[in-house]
């Protein structure tokens, strides 16, 4: 079955050190997206992918960076991780067009 | 403004009861609309797409009105595993906006 995963699930880092979130979908869709999810504001679009070279900013995409290199993955780099990026990130993907969308499981981020 | 706003609740209700989430955008290039839930910081998964012409599965029925930018989700007879949170979702030209969500107890 098609699926959409997300690793790792859990991480801890430290102030200032570069991380890299990845996310894998078996869909061959051409749109991938990266969110974050913290209390009180729900999901907040980092960036967003149409398809291969094409990469966009999202609402909160300051300290955050993404490449598509292939259709299946869609790197999120945290060029230094910040405390106020401790979140949960969730990767999800969409066919072209107006469809629903399919998420990871999300990975849990905590930077001390 | 929030492009896409929801009551955050929580909505607390008696099993059996009706209830009923209100979402408003304020794109109206907004192309499709979709409500998801999602249990406990899980990842959220699509409950139903809504249409124009509303939209029923089950005990959930979802409508959308284009002139006044407003989506709506009708749940009756709840159940206890009926409680999570509901996100409100636009589509505008593939990029997916969510709103904040609203949350959903339902008590024995």
């Amino acid at each position: 079955d098609a699926e959409i995963t997300q690793s790792p699930r859990h991480k801890i880092t430290e102030t200032g050190r570069q991380v890299t979130l990845a996310c894998h979908q078996t869909w061959n869709h051409n749109n991938m997206f990266w969110y974050r999810q913290d209390l009180g504001h729900g999901l907040r679009l980092i960036h967003y992918s149409y398809g291969v070279q094409d990469t966009n900013k999202g609402e909160v995409s300051d300290g955050y960076s993404v490449s598509r290199s292939n259709t299946e993955d869609l790197p999120l780099t945290l060029e230094s991780a910040a405390s106020s990026q401790t979140s949960v990130y969730f990767c999800a993907s969409s066919d072209q067009g107006n469809t629903e969308a399919f998420f990871g499981q999300g990975t849990r981020l905590t930077v001390v | 403004r929030k492009e896409v706003e929801q009551d955050p609740g929580p909505f607390n209700v008696p099993e059996g009861a009706t209830v009923a989430f209100n979402c408003t955008y304020s794109n109206s290039a907004s192309q499709s609309f979709f409500w998801y839930r999602q249990d406990c910081r899980k990842e959220p998964k699509l409950l139903m797409s809504v249409y124009s012409s509303g939209n029923e599965d089950g005990r959930f029925t979802a409508q959308l009105n284009r002139a006044s930018q407003y989506i709506s989700l009708l749940i009756r007879d709840s159940k206890l595993s009926d409680s999570a949170t509901y996100l409100c979702v636009v589509n505008a030209g593939g990029k997916l906006i969510f709103g904040q969500g609203t949350e959903l107890s339902v008590k024995p």
